[in-house]
């Protein structure tokens, strides 16, 4: 099946350091989503990108949507504890009404005060 | 707007048990999912209604697991006999239309010992 490469697999930053990940695909996407899930909760969406060269910022958070509809990339800037978590890219496709949703594998993020 | 609810919170239960959960959708979402997401994975598709008709279930082990949403509302998936792979995270998520984004229940942890 569809399969999602996200990396990196894990971060051990300093607080105030910026962060990037990414995720690439070999097929080509409609949508990407990135999330963010805390230990014992569920996914919970940070950003959402519809159309491929998309830049879309939500706070210290940046991402985009790749030109090929291949590849997707999350930036933190001036990390904060809280950040930490595991950030998770999604994918969507929509084909004669099946927006299937594939996930990577995620980034674990930790921030060194 | 109430968010995607899911029930139970937490289950253990011995192998070859039966077991079931329960998703609540947003209301006015079409499109239902339910993951599974084992420690240290990210989510892993295992059905998709659009209504109450299924899309897709391509990676439903249909030989113990089963969903059903009827009305197209409410879901449940079920497991029985449950194995103790089987232990994870069960997600439930839903989505308006195409192009919209996914949101997610806090999901149950299941643990079968």
């Amino acid at each position: 099946g569809q399969q999602l490469n996200q990396s990196p697999q894990s971060m051990f930053i300093q607080e105030g350091e910026d962060v990037s990940m990414n995720c690439t695909s070999s097929s080509i996407f409609n949508t990407w989503l990135w999330y963010k899930q805390d230990p014992g909760e569920g996914p919970v969406l940070l950003i959402a990108l519809y159309k491929a060269g998309e830049l879309t910022s939500n706070g210290r958070l940046t991402a985009q949507f790749g030109i090929t509809r291949k590849d997707s990339f999350l930036n933190i800037s001036a990390s904060i504890p809280s950040d930490v978590g595991i950030y998770f890219c999604a994918g969507q496709e929509g084909m004669d009404s099946s927006y299937k949703l594939i996930f990577g594998s995620g980034t674990r993020l930790l921030v060194r005060p | 707007e109430a968010g995607v609810a899911q029930s139970p919170r937490y289950k253990i239960i011995e192998k070859r048990q039966s077991v079931a959960f329960w998703c609540n959708p947003i209301s006015g979402h079409a499109t239902l999912y339910w993951y599974q997401q084992i420690l240290g994975q990210g989510p892993k598709l295992l059905i998709q209604f659009q209504n109450n008709g299924v899309v897709d279930d391509s990676q439903l082990p249909k030989d113990r697991f089963s969903a059903e949403r009827l009305k197209g509302v409410d879901s449940t998936l079920k497991i029985q006999p449950a194995k103790l792979e089987d232990s994870a995270v069960y997600l439930c998520a839903s989505l308006k239309r195409e192009n919209t984004e996914a949101f997610f229940g806090q999901g149950t942890r299941l643990t079968v010992v």
